[in-house]
C-alpha cells in the first residue's frame, strides 16, 4: 500500500517555465488536498477536492491550477513560474469516514523558481 | 497569523523529560483540532486529534489537552526520545467544512 505518491521529488524551474506536480493515492480517499510549506513556515492550502469532477479553491490559488479526473489523481498544475513560487508543495489525501482532519500526506515536491 | 520570519519556536527538551507544546486558535466555530508531527524531509504526519466537546485525550506517550474558554490546545509528550525531535503543528477544522488550516509549527529538539 504506497499511500499518497508525490512526483518529482525536486524540480528547478527558470521564470515563466510551466510543470504538474503529479499526486496519487491508493486509497479510495475522496478527498485530496495541496499545500505548500515556505522555509519556517506552517502548510497554506492552495485547492482542494472532496471527489472526482470538483475542485475548490483554498487560501492562495493564485498561480496555480487543479484537476480531478479521476479518484485517484489530483495533479497541481503552475502556468508562468515565478520566484515566489519557490516552496515545498505537499499533496494530502482523507476520507470522511475517518476524519476528514486525519491527513495522509505524501513526501514532498521541492520546487525552486529561478 | 503568521509565524514571524524564517524562525520557528523551538523547544529544547532533555531526553527522558515531558515536552508540552502550545498552540492558540482563533476560530471559535473549530470542532476538531488535530496535532501533526513532521519530520525533516518529510510531510507532515497525523499524532492525534480531539473534539470540541473534549478537553483530554490521551493516546501512546501523548496527551492532547483543550481549553475552549482561552482558546488554547497543548501536546504533552511523555519521556521524550530523540525520535520525538520534529516540528509539531497544530491543525483545526470546523464540521461540515472539508479543510484543515494549520498553525504555526513548533520545533522539537531532544537534547541526549
Amino acid at each position: 500500500n504506497a499511500g499518497v505518491t508525490q512526483t518529482p521529488k525536486f524540480r528547478i524551474l527558470k521564470i515563466g517555465q510551466s510543470m504538474t506536480l503529479q499526486c496519487a493515492q491508493d486509497m479510495n480517499h475522496n478527498y485530496m488536498y495541496w499545500y505548500r510549506q515556505d522555509p519556517g513556515m506552517g502548510l497554506k492550502l492552495i485547492y482542494y477536492s472532496v471527489g472526482a469532477g470538483i475542485t475548490d479553491k483554498g487560501e492562495v490559488p493564485n498561480g496555480y491550477n487543479v484537476s480531478r479526473s479521476t479518484t485517484e489523481d489530483f495533479p497541481l498544475r503552475l502556468e508562468l513560474a515565478a520566484p515566489s513560487q519557490t516552496s515545498v508543495y505537499f499533496c494530502a489525501s482523507s476520507y470522511p469516514g475517518t476524519g476528514v482532519e486525519k491527513l495522509f500526506f505524501g513526501s514532498g515536491t521541492q520546487l525552486s523558481v529561478l | 497569523g503568521e509565524s514571524v520570519g524564517l524562525h520557528l519556536p523551538t523547544l529544547s527538551v532533555q531526553e527522558g523529560d515531558n515536552s508540552i507544546i502550545n498552540c492558540a486558535y482563533s476560530n471559535s466555530a473549530s470542532d476538531y483540532f488535530i496535532w501533526y508531527k513532521q519530520e525533516s524531509g518529510k510531510g507532515p504526519q497525523f499524532i492525534i486529534d480531539i473534539r470540541s466537546n473534549m478537553d483530554k485525550r490521551q493516546g501512546q506517550r501523548v496527551t492532547v489537552l483543550l481549553n475552549k474558554t482561552v482558546k488554547h490546545l497543548s501536546l504533552q509528550i511523555a519521556a521524550t526520545q530523540p525520535g520525538d525531535s520534529a516540528v509539531y503543528f497544530c491543525a483545526e477544522n470546523s464540521a461540515g467544512y472539508q479543510k484543515v488550516t494549520f498553525g504555526t509549527g513548533t520545533k522539537l529538539q531532544v537534547i541526549p
